[in-house]
C-alpha cells in the first residue's frame, strides 16, 4: 500500500537553482529512499537514509530524515536540465518492501 | 553492476491472451525481486515478493490467479498475466535486491497495452 505523500506534486525551477520536495509517511520506518525516474524509465536509486541517521549528502543531493514528524525531505542544489525528472520517496519497515509515495515532478528550464 | 533487465521492454496484445514479462539480474544474485505496477501519472504500487525457489508473496487486493510470477532461479524471475483485459495496461516494473541490501534495482520497465 502507499504510504508516502510527497509535496509539492510539480516544481518547476530554472537551471541553476535549488529544488526542494518533501516526503511524509505515516508507519515506522528502518529507513527511507529516494528514486529518480525519467519519462517512461525504469526508476534510479539516489539515497538511502536510515531510520537512525538525520542528514545523508550524495553529491548535490541531500536528503535529511525527521522521524519524529515522520517526514524527510530531498534537496537538489545547483539543479542542471538533466534533473528534470519524477522522484519518488520510498519507505522501508524493514521488510524489504518499499511503499513509495505520489511522487514529484521536477521541471528544470534552461 | 547491478543491472537489472526486463524484456520485452513494450507488449500489445489482445484481450483473453496471457503474456509473460521477464525480470533479470544481469551481474548479481537476486535473492528477491519484486514486481510493481504504475499507471499513468501514478505511482508505483507492489504487487508482489518473490523469493528463489519458493511461492511468491502477493500483496492485499492483488489476484495471485491473474499474476502468475516464478523465481526459477536467482537471476529470473517471470511475471504472466493471465487473460489479459484491458484494466491491465499498465506499467509493471521489477526490481531485485542483492544480498542483505536494502537497495533495490529496478528494472527498465515494461509497458503492457491490452487491446
Amino acid at each position: 500500500s502507499q504510504q508516502g505523500e510527497e509535496d509539492p506534486q510539480a516544481l518547476s525551477i530554472q537551471e541553476g537553482e535549488n529544488a526542494t520536495m518533501n516526503c511524509s509517511y505515516k508507519t515506522s520506518i528502518n529507513n527511507l529512499q529516494w528514486y529518480r525516474q525519467n519519462s517512461g524509465r525504469g526508476l534510479v536509486h539516489l539515497i538511502l537514509i536510515r531510520s537512525n541517521e538525520r542528514e545523508k549528502h550524495s553529491g548535490r543531493l541531500r536528503v535529511t530524515l525527521d522521524t519524529s514528524k515522520k517526514s524527510s525531505s530531498l534537496l537538489i542544489t545547483a539543479s542542471r536540465a538533466a534533473d528534470t525528472a519524477s522522484y519518488f520517496c520510498a519507505t522501508d519497515r524493514g521488510d524489504y518492501k518499499l511503499s513509495f509515495g505520489a511522487g514529484t515532478t521536477v521541471t528544470v528550464r534552461a | 553492476g547491478a543491472v537489472v533487465s526486463q524484456h520485452p521492454s513494450w507488449v500489445i496484445c489482445k484481450s483473453g491472451t496471457s503474456v509473460k514479462i521477464e525480470c533479470r539480474s544481469l551481474d548479481f544474485q537476486a535473492t528477491t525481486m519484486f514486481w510493481y505496477r504504475q499507471f499513468p501519472k501514478q505511482s508505483l504500487m507492489l504487487m508482489a515478493t518473490s523469493n528463489e525457489g519458493s511461492k511468491a508473496t502477493y500483496e492485499q487486493g492483488v489476484e495471485k490467479d491473474k499474476f502468475l510470477i516464478n523465481h526459477a532461479s536467482l537471476t529470473l524471475s517471470t511475471l504472466t498475466v493471465t487473460s489479459a483485459h484491458p484494466e491491465d495496461s499498465s506499467f509493471y516494473i521489477c526490481s531485485a535486491r542483492n544480498g542483505n541490501s536494502y537497495e533495490q534495482y529496478f528494472g527498465p520497465g515494461t509497458r503492457l497495452t491490452v487491446t
